[in-house]
């Protein structure tokens, strides 16, 4: 069964550091997503990317947050400056096409800022 | 704003019985899916129904939906230990995005 994966499973990171969060949808996907879920809080969206250019983004997508698919097939989530508030557990997302189909999430980022 | 509600927060059964879920929302809807996420995983895809459909099966899965009462429910008949996990449901109104609710969490008993 295809699969997203993302890569690191777990980051630990300086406060003000950059970091950058690495994915891999499933080849055949159109639309591209990263949420994320501060522990014990529910699952939040950040922005959803289609067609080479991000389609929506919450209110967390500030300037701090950047989204890249570089060659094609990797999909990134960087960070710019972090801070305490950015720990959570990220999440990125794949699906075929619009409305139709569930999302394929991949196993997640454990993002640790101290 | 479009935002699930499940109830219960959590929920506690033996093994064998039924556990049902249910999830509220604000706004219309496009389609509503269920997920399940096993403690610090990821999320796994159960079930997507459409704004036109009122119940829909997978297996041990029953969902329905009452748009009327912008509502859904699930229903896990037959519960096993392996069901122990946190339920959400996530709603979209045809944007990209879906909004995802606060959870259950189930915890079977064995």
């Amino acid at each position: 069964e295809p699969e997203v994966t993302q890569t690191p499973s777990h980051q630990v990171t300086q406060m003000g550091q950059e970091v950058i969060l690495r994915c891999v949808p499933i080849s055949n996907h159109l639309y591209f997503y990263w949420y994320r879920q501060i522990l014990g809080q529910k699952v939040e969206f950040l922005v959803s990317f289609y067609n080479n250019e991000i389609s929506e983004k919450s209110e967390i997508f500030d300037d701090q947050f950047s989204v890249e698919r570089p060659d094609g097939s990797n999909f990134t989530l960087k960070i710019r400056s972090t801070k305490l508030e950015d720990s959570a557990m990220y999440f990125c997302a794949s699906r075929l096409r619009a409305a139709v189909y569930g999302y394929t999430f991949g196993s997640g980022t454990r993002l640790t800022v101290v | 704003s479009q935002q699930g509600e499940e109830d219960p927060q959590a929920l506690s059964i033996q093994e064998g019985e039924n556990a049902t879920m249910n999830c509220s929302y604000k706004t219309s809807i496009n389609n509503l899916q269920w997920y399940r996420q096993n403690s610090g995983r990821g999320l796994v895809h159960l079930i997507l129904i459409r704004s036109n459909e009122r119940e829909k099966h997978s297996g041990r899965l029953r969902v329905t939906l009452d748009t009327s009462k912008k509502s859904s429910s699930l229903l896990i008949t037959a519960s096993r230990a392996a069901d122990t996990a946190s339920y959400f449901c996530a709603t979209t109104s045809g944007t990209y995005k879906y909004i995802f609710g606060t959870g259950t969490r189930l915890k079977v008993l064995a």
